[in-house]
């Protein structure tokens, strides 16, 4: 069984468009993140929520907006997508980062065209 | 921004020989943990090495770590065609609750 499952894998979609990726990890774990990985595969956090809390929120466009309907699930909704947007986004989920590493997801490869 | 810089950026041996990457970071740190990401794959936790600790060893994965510099290593040892993949290196801050990324390091390994 995966671990952390994202859907979906790719999107390609056009600019102005609206889309969600989902996410859901079946670890128990209590913290979920998005992270963004662009071109040049740099990895930049954009949120985190731990038991449905969000405590963090980098700095990120309003356009993103996520939401944690329970502990096991992080969605993130993007609006008015733009071409710079394109990057494969990444959950992942992590039960203490003090003694353990995270668990990531495959991935989901967004194209703005 | 990142948490730190690789290096190298790229690096290319034969499948036997070690492999070593280097990391240094910017701000303290909780710990420092290692990621492997294949090509089109997420990133897998390979080690994670406490504030406190200099070294520590997984396998043919040998991390140290020295927070006077600011640095840490990676080796892998006695290289295999399959740990051709990208390698970063993460720092955990604020709390404990932000892990940040650097830039990371493409080691391919050829047979």
């Amino acid at each position: 069984d995966t671990a952390v499952s994202q859907t979906p894998k790719y999107l390609v979609t056009q600019m102005g468009n609206d889309k969600s990726i989902k996410c859901e990890q079946n670890l128990g774990h209590d913290t979920m993140y998005w992270y963004k990985q662009d071109s040049k595969k740099f990895l930049k956090i954009m949120f985190s929520y731990n038991n449905k809390e969000l405590i963090i929120n980098e700095t990120v466009p309003n356009r993103f907006s996520p939401k944690s309907p329970d502990k096991a699930h992080l969605n993130l909704h993007i609006n008015s997508l733009e071409l710079g947007d394109s990057a494969v986004y990444f959950c992942a989920s992590s039960q203490d980062n003090r003694v353990g590493g995270y668990t990531f997801g495959s991935g989901t490869r967004l194209t703005v065209v | 921004s990142q948490q730190g810089e690789e290096d190298p950026q790229a690096l290319s041996i034969q499948e036997g020989e070690n492999a070593t990457m280097n990391c240094s970071y910017k701000t303290s740190i909780n710990n420092l943990q290692w990621y492997r990401q294949n090509s089109g794959r997420g990133l897998v936790h390979l080690i994670l090495i406490r504030s406190n600790e200099r070294e520590k060893h997984s396998g043919r994965l040998r991390v140290t770590l020295d927070t006077s510099k600011k640095s840490s290593s990676l080796l892998i040892t006695a290289s295999r065609a399959a740990d051709t993949a990208s390698y970063f290196c993460a720092g955990v801050t604020g709390g404990g609750n932000k892990l940040t990324f650097g830039t990371g390091t493409q080691l391919k390994v050829e047979l």
